[in-house]
């Protein structure tokens, strides 16, 4: 069936290192991908998006790149800071459905 | 703009209890989403609504209803508490398949 998965449960990195956060899919038709960012007791927020006819898409310190041959999906976060500390979730729109979620990804940044 | 609201953040309630958890948006946004949140995993949807009139099921969507007789609010009604229902419960809207803001949650408790 479909599923949106990432690699790794957690990640911990050194503040001003560079993140990579991963994520793999198992079914091709999809509209958008989504990174969503979820601090403790709160609800996720929207990082950024991709459309599924893109390769990379860049926001503030974020870069999505999707890998469609490998159905592959990450989040780079450039310098990262303790701020960015949080979990993590891919998420995907299937064709005229709403989202699917991943797991997540716990991102720890020590200073 | 206050975005996504939900009510209340937390509330116990006893096994075969009925309640109502409240959503409401200022953003105008047709589409509306209910996901829960069990701990350490990923949302999960319950229901959505593409706007006023219409619900759809998601992933989850038994004990569960829901209702959109305005564009603004999207409750979402437990009939018969069970203690499978103990979760978070998140709110969402957006304007196509991709919930942009999520409200802070309610945190559900059943005994």
């Amino acid at each position: 069936g479909e599923s949106v998965g990432l690699h790794l449960p957690t990640l911990s990195v050194q503040e001003g290192d560079n993140s990579i956060i991963n994520c793999a899919y198992s079914n091709s038709a999809s509209d958008y991908f989504i990174w969503y960012k979820q601090e403790s007791g709160k609800g996720p927020q929207f990082i950024i998006d991709i459309r599924s006819n893109m390769d990379k898409r860049q926001g503030q310190r974020v870069t999505v790149l999707l890998n469609k041959t490998v159905k592959h999906l990450s989040l780079q976060i450039a310098a990262t800071q303790p701020g960015d500390s949080a979990v993590y979730f891919c998420a995907r729109t299937p064709a005229g459905t709403a989202l699917i979620f991943g797991k997540g990804t716990t991102l720890s940044v020590s200073s | 703009n206050a975005g996504v609201t939900q009510t209340p953040k937390f509330r116990i309630l006893k096994i075969g209890q009925s309640m109502t958890l409240q959503c409401t948006q200022d953003m105008n946004h047709n589409y509306m989403y209910w996901y829960r949140q069990d701990p350490g995993m990923g949302l999960k949807l319950i229901y959505y609504s593409v706007g006023a009139g219409i619900t759809d099921k998601g992933e989850v969507p038994n004990g569960y209803n829901v209702s959109r007789s305005t564009t603004e609010d999207f409750p979402l009604r437990l009939e018969l508490a069970a203690p499978s229902q103990t979760s978070v419960y998140f709110c969402a809207s957006g304007e196509r398949h991709q919930p942009q803001h999520f409200g802070d949650g309610t945190r559900l408790s059943i005994l």
